[in-house]
């Protein structure tokens, strides 16, 4: 079974744009969370979408959106790149709330540079 | 307040031998699960083992063992036999029933390192 994917693995962006990342789960699960790695932040979670609706939302700005899609696959947006947005980006996919140990599977992540 | 609180920034251990990686958590809810993740050097987060606080019996999964301990809120992972591939971050994650999601709170991790 394939694993989660992320695209791009690696991106440099200059403030003030945005970008995009995409995640496609792993087969048959069907939600996606998102989280953002820092060196001084550590893991912080963004925010999970099962079923295309958003179902829990971490402690960040606006400019940070997501959204999913029929096929479970999903997209992170931030807007209005800022210097601190440089991180890891790691996607995790899991099965629906309620089955089994609902344990997250990791992509290999997005490494965001912003200069 | 930290909710997972891992304090041993950095572990060394000798190949072959067994090494325990401390974490505490602080919830109020009593449903909860307690998850371990390894992130090599390549950024990607494995998933090893996991606990729920229900569970009467320490979780194990091959090399790796989580000492539960509920009264003191403590998950200790500990990996047995200790392997050169073992060398990455280690973090302790927890996820709380109330959510009713997937969000996982982590802890600031461990750097293992195995010496051969």
């Amino acid at each position: 079974k394939a694993g989660v994917t992320q695209t791009p693995r690696y991106l440099i962006k200059t403030r003030g744009q945005q970008v995009t990342l995409s995640c496609s789960p792993i087969s048959g699960h069907r939600s996606v969370s998102w989280y953002q790695q820092t060196p001084g932040q550590g893991l912080q979670f963004l925010f999970e979408y099962f079923s295309e609706t958003q179902r829990n939302k971490g402690n960040f700005p606006g400019r940070f959106s997501g959204r999913q899609f029929s096929n479970s696959r999903s997209e992170m947006n931030v807007s209005t790149l800022e210097l601190g947005d440089s991180a890891l980006y790691l996607c995790a996919s899991s099965l629906a709330p309620g089955q089994g140990t609902y344990e997250q599977y990791f992509g290999p992540g997005t490494r965001l540079t912003v200069t | 307040a930290q909710k997972i609180t891992q304090t041993q920034p950095g572990m060394f251990v000798q190949e072959k031998e067994a090494v325990t990686l401390d974490c505490t958590y602080d919830t109020s809810d009593p449903s909860y699960g307690l998850f371990w993740y390894k992130q090599p050097s390549s950024g990607e987060m494995i998933f090893l083992i996991y606990q729920g606080s229900y569970d009467q019996q320490n979780a194990t999964e091959g090399r790796y063992s989580l000492n539960f301990q509920k009264a003191r809120k403590s998950a200790n992972l500990v990996i047995s036999a200790s392997q050169l591939g073992d060398s990455a971050m280690y973090f302790c994650a927890m996820r709380e029933a109330y959510n009713q999601g997937g969000k996982l709170i982590f802890g600031q991790g461990t750097e293992l390192s195995v010496k051969p």
